[in-house]
Formats: structure tokens, C-alpha cells, sequence
């Protein structure tokens, strides 16, 4: 099946500095990539989808200049937490769904833990 | 818009046994899937199971089925002879399709532990 390989899996930063978390679709293009974070025993909750080649379109109440996305290729989408806060630190996760119109899987990173400090 | 809801938090079951897993959810539209999830402590999503709203059939897979009621708009996971690697959390998922692709809608999840 399709692999969505997300990495880093965990990082540690100080307060202030910027992470990137990559997400990558390793053997499938996708268009579109989606965004997650997760908060300890809590549901994913949808942060923004990713559009190759376009902006990114944000939920409503997340901050666009803080969570940066960057769609440069039809594999990979990257996540950038700028001036990361401890009130940052959570689970995030990519997905991607299944190449073609009408298939209805999503491909799921393998997480990302980010620790801020 | 989309929701769904999970009222189970966390559930419990004896290895062997047989659990039901509960979800409603609410939703205008007529064409969508209804999906379970599962993730283990390694935090990685996996697919368990998928139903289209359609299909009046319920699914199966192995030990895993589905209880769909279109019009109550419930979708509960049985979960059969339970082992030991059921242990994890289930998330129910909405799926729809956006304008930039299909868009999920996830659950609160349950925590489900099987006991040895």
C-alpha cells in the first residue's frame, strides 16, 4: 500500500526557535496533504491542508504566521513551527489521501512529538 | 457541517471476548464514508475498517464488522475475540469529498484495553 513517511518523529527545541516537520508520499504524488495535531488522549484535530503548488488553507483559529506551510512538491509538504512556545508541544500528523478521485483512503504519517522547551 | 461523536472514552474487554465500539455522527450529506481507525501506542493511524454510506451491507474484516444504521446515523465497530494487540485507540472517522480531495472528520476515540 501507498507509505506517507513523515519525519522528524520526535524533536526537542527551545522556546523561540522554528522546527520543520516534512511529510512525504513515497511512492504515490499527492496534490493535497492534510495537516493534524493531537493532544494527549484527545482526537486529530485538523490544522490546515497543504495544495501543491498554491497556498495552504488554514481552520479556523490557527494561526497561518506561526504554523508555516510550504507544498513545493507533489511529495512533500512541510510544517514549520515558528517561534515555537512550550504551548506548542503536541503530536502533529500528516496524511495524504489515496491517489485517484474516487479512492477514499488516507495514508497517515507516522507522527511527529514535538517538545518544546 | 460534520461531526461525530464517540460517548465511550475508554472500554475495557477480557482477551477472547467480544466489544462494541459506539459512533454517531451528523452530517447533510448523502454521499460519504465511515471509517474506523485504529491507533496503538506507536501512535501510527491504521486503517481497520471502512463502510460506504450506500452500501446498505455492513462490513467486515476478520475479526472486525460494523453495525451501520444510515438513518439513525450510527456506525459501531464489534470487535471479535479480542487480543492482546486490539489494546490501542479507535478513532471513528466522517469522510466527504472537498474540493481539494476527500476531507476526514474524526471522532474523540476510545481507549480500549484488552486484558489477558
Amino acid at each position: 500500500g501507498a507509505v506517507v513517511s513523515q519525519h522528524p518523529s520526535r524533536v526537542i527545541c527551545k522556546s523561540g526557535t522554528s522546527v520543520k516537520i516534512e511529510c512525504r508520499s513515497l511512492d504515490f504524488q499527492a496534490t493535497t496533504m492534510f495537516w493534524y495535531r493531537q493532544f494527549p488522549k484527545q482526537s486529530l484535530m485538523l490544522m490546515a491542508t497543504s495544495n501543491e503548488g498554491s497556498k495552504a488553507t488554514y481552520e479556523q483559529g490557527v494561526e497561518k504566521d506561526k504554523f508555516l506551510i510550504n507544498h513545493a512538491s507533489l511529495t512533500l509538504s512541510t510544517l514549520t513551527v515558528t517561534s515555537a512556545h512550550p504551548e506548542d508541544s503536541s503530536f502533529y500528523i500528516c496524511s495524504a489521501p489515496a491517489p485517484g478521485w474516487y479512492d477514499t483512503e488516507a495514508f497517515f504519517g507516522q507522527g511527529t512529538r514535538l517538545t518544546v522547551v | 457541517a460534520q461531526t461525530v461523536t464517540q460517548s465511550q472514552p475508554e472500554m475495557s474487554v477480557q482477551e477472547a471476548e467480544t466489544v462494541t465500539l459506539s459512533c454517531t455522527y451528523d452530517t447533510s450529506e448523502n454521499n460519504y464514508y465511515l471509517f474506523w481507525y485504529k491507533q496503538p501506542p506507536s501512535r501510527q493511524m491504521i486503517l481497520v475498517i471502512r463502510q460506504e454510506a450506500y452500501k446498505q451491507q455492513n462490513a467486515t474484516e476478520n475479526r472486525f464488522s460494523v453495525n451501520f444504521q444510515k438513518a439513525a446515523k450510527s456506525f459501531s465497530l464489534k470487535i471479535s475475540d479480542s487480543q492482546l494487540g486490539d489494546t490501542a485507540m479507535y478513532f471513528c472517522a466522517f469522510m466527504k469529498w472537498g474540493n481539494t480531495g476527500n476531507q476526514f472528520y474524526f471522532g474523540t476515540g476510545t481507549s480500549l484495553t484488552v486484558i489477558p
